[in-house]
């Protein structure tokens, strides 16, 4: 039961370069989402998130897109760093809970 | 910066032994959580714990595992009577009460033999 799904398992972009990391999901009660980085070894860490009332999040070079429409969310990184290389993870809750369903995960390595 | 602390970063165990993995939430923080991440997949729901009650476990959460604050800043895992399955990576994750976003401890890796 993937109800977030991230379809890229892997990405590399350039230094100085955007990363666009992609989230799919499923169920349309989710009303919070967010995008963590993880790094080998350590646990996720929280990078920015996004209420299901809004579009847009920014945060520095990060940025947040949300189109319920097509129950799609994405994470840019502009611009990308080598210290971005890590794996990415996008999660989502439903109103009223606090469990957070995870995708699977997209690797970015950013190359110098 | 507080973080959340997990001890301990490794754990061997045989099978059908019990394990108990600690965490140390953020001191502020009022909800709980235990995820999992099984070599190479995602990352998993277990429990949320809130005002020293379960407040929300998923199916994997079975009658082999159980939660506790022992005191005013440890949070506990404790699975039984381990399993070859078990073998994953536990995380610990807390959050203010008026917040959305739940800050992760740095896992503890368990192998099950």
């Amino acid at each position: 039961d993937q109800q977030v799904k991230q379809n890229s398992p892997s990405l590399s972009v350039q230094e100085g370069r955007i990363s666009i990391l992609n989230c799919d999901y499923t169920n349309s009660m989710f009303d919070y989402f967010l995008w963590y980085k993880k790094y080998p070894a350590e646990g996720p860490t929280f990078l920015i998130s996004i209420s299901s009332i809004k579009d847009k999040n920014e945060d520095g070079r990060f940025t947040v897109f949300l189109n319920k429409s097509a129950k799609h969310l994405s994470l840019h990184i502009v611009p990308s760093q080598p210290g971005d290389s890590a794996v990415y993870f996008c999660a989502a809750r439903t109103s009223g809970t606090y469990k957070y369903i995870f995708g699977t995960g997209t690797r970015l390595k950013v190359l110098a | 910066e507080p973080e959340v602390t997990q001890t301990p970063s490794h754990q061997v165990t045989q099978m059908g032994q019990e394990v108990i993995l600690r965490c140390v939430p953020i001191s502020n923080h009022l909800y709980f959580y235990w995820y999992r991440q099984i070599l190479g997949q995602k990352v998993e729901f277990l429990v949320s714990f809130y005002n020293n009650e379960i407040s929300e476990k998923s199916e994997i959460f079975d009658d082999q595992f159980s939660v506790e604050r022992p005191d005013g800043s440890n949070f506990t895992l404790k699975i039984r009577s381990t399993k070859l399955e078990d073998s994953a990576m536990y995380f610990c994750a807390s959050k203010q009460g008026d917040q959305e976003t739940q800050y992760f401890g740095p896992g503890t890796r368990l192998l099950v033999l």
